[in-house]
C-alpha cells in the first residue's frame, strides 16, 4: 500500500546545530507540504513544493529550508536549530489541487 | 488572507451525547473545506471534506457536516458519540485560487468522551 514515512519521529538536538527531517511518500504524489503543530497554533504550513526542483514559503518558513529533488522526497531542514523550534513537524501529500492531503505520522523535534 | 476559527479549545461530553464542533472561516470566494481528525499518538485523518453540491457532507464514524455559505460555517456533528471519538479535530480551508494548494488549518478543538 502507499504511504508516506517520516524520520525520525523523535529527536532531542542542541541549540544551533543543523537537523534534517525526512519526508517519504509512495503515493507518486506531486504535492509535498510541511507543517508544524504547536499547542494552540492547530497545523502552520512551512514549505510546500508542488514538483520536482519547485519549494515555496508557507507562513512560518524563517529558519526552515527545503529542497526537491524528486517527487518521493521533501527533507525539512532546520539551519541553525533555536529553541522555539521544538514542536511536532508534520509532511503532507496531495496527488491534484482540492484533493485529500495525506499526513505522516509525526516527527517530534526538541532543541534544547 | 484567510482564516479559521474553532470556537472551542475543549469538549468533554458522556457517551451518547451528541456533538457539535464550530467552525468558522473568512474569505470571500469559494471554498473547499475539510475537517481532519487526530486520535492520541496518530497523524491526521480526513474525517470528511466539502467541495460543492450538497451543503450536507457525510463523513466516517458517523460524522457529518453543514456547509452555511451565509454563516461562513462549516460545524461539524455527530448524534452519539462514543468513547474512541476522543481526539483533536481540525477544521481546515482551502481557497479557490490560482495555485491555492495549500490548506489553513484552525486551532483546533479537543474532545474527551467520557465512558
Amino acid at each position: 500500500d502507499a504511504e508516506i514515512t517520516q524520520s525520525p519521529r523523535h529527536k532531542i538536538t542542541e541549540t544551533g546545530r543543523q537537523v534534517t527531517l525526512a519526508c517519504h511518500q509512495t503515493w507518486n504524489h506531486n504535492n509535498m507540504f510541511w507543517y508544524r503543530q504547536d499547542l494552540g497554533h492547530g497545523l502552520r504550513l512551512i514549505h510546500y513544493s508542488y514538483g520536482v526542483h519547485d519549494t515555496n514559503k508557507g507562513e512560518v518558513s524563517d529558519g526552515y529550508s527545503v529542497s526537491r529533488s524528486n517527487t518521493e522526497d521533501l527533507p525539512l531542514t532546520l539551519e541553525s536549530a533555536a529553541s522555539s523550534q521544538t514542536s511536532v513537524y508534520f509532511c503532507a501529500s496531495s496527488d491534484s489541487p482540492g484533493n485529500t492531503q495525506y499526513f505522516g505520522p509525526g516527527t517530534r523535534l526538541t532543541v534544547l | 488572507a484567510q482564516s479559521v476559527s474553532q470556537h472551542n479549545h475543549h469538549v468533554i461530553l458522556s457517551e451518547a451525547a451528541s456533538l457539535e464542533l464550530g467552525c468558522n472561516y473568512s474569505y470571500g470566494g469559494t471554498v473547499n473545506l475539510f475537517w481532519y481528525v487526530q486520535y492520541p499518538g496518530q497523524h491526521l485523518q480526513l474525517l470528511l471534506k466539502y467541495f460543492s453540491g450538497d451543503p450536507l457532507v457525510k463523513g466516517i464514524k458517523g460524522f457529518e457536516a453543514e456547509f452555511i455559505k451565509s454563516k461562513f460555517s462549516f460545524n461539524l456533528r455527530k448524534p452519539s458519540v462514543q468513547w474512541s471519538d476522543t481526539a483533536e479535530y481540525f477544521c481546515a480551508l482551502r481557497h479557490s485560487g490560482a495555485g491555492s494548494y495549500q490548506l489553513t488549518f484552525g486551532k483546533g478543538t479537543k474532545l474527551s468522551v467520557i465512558p
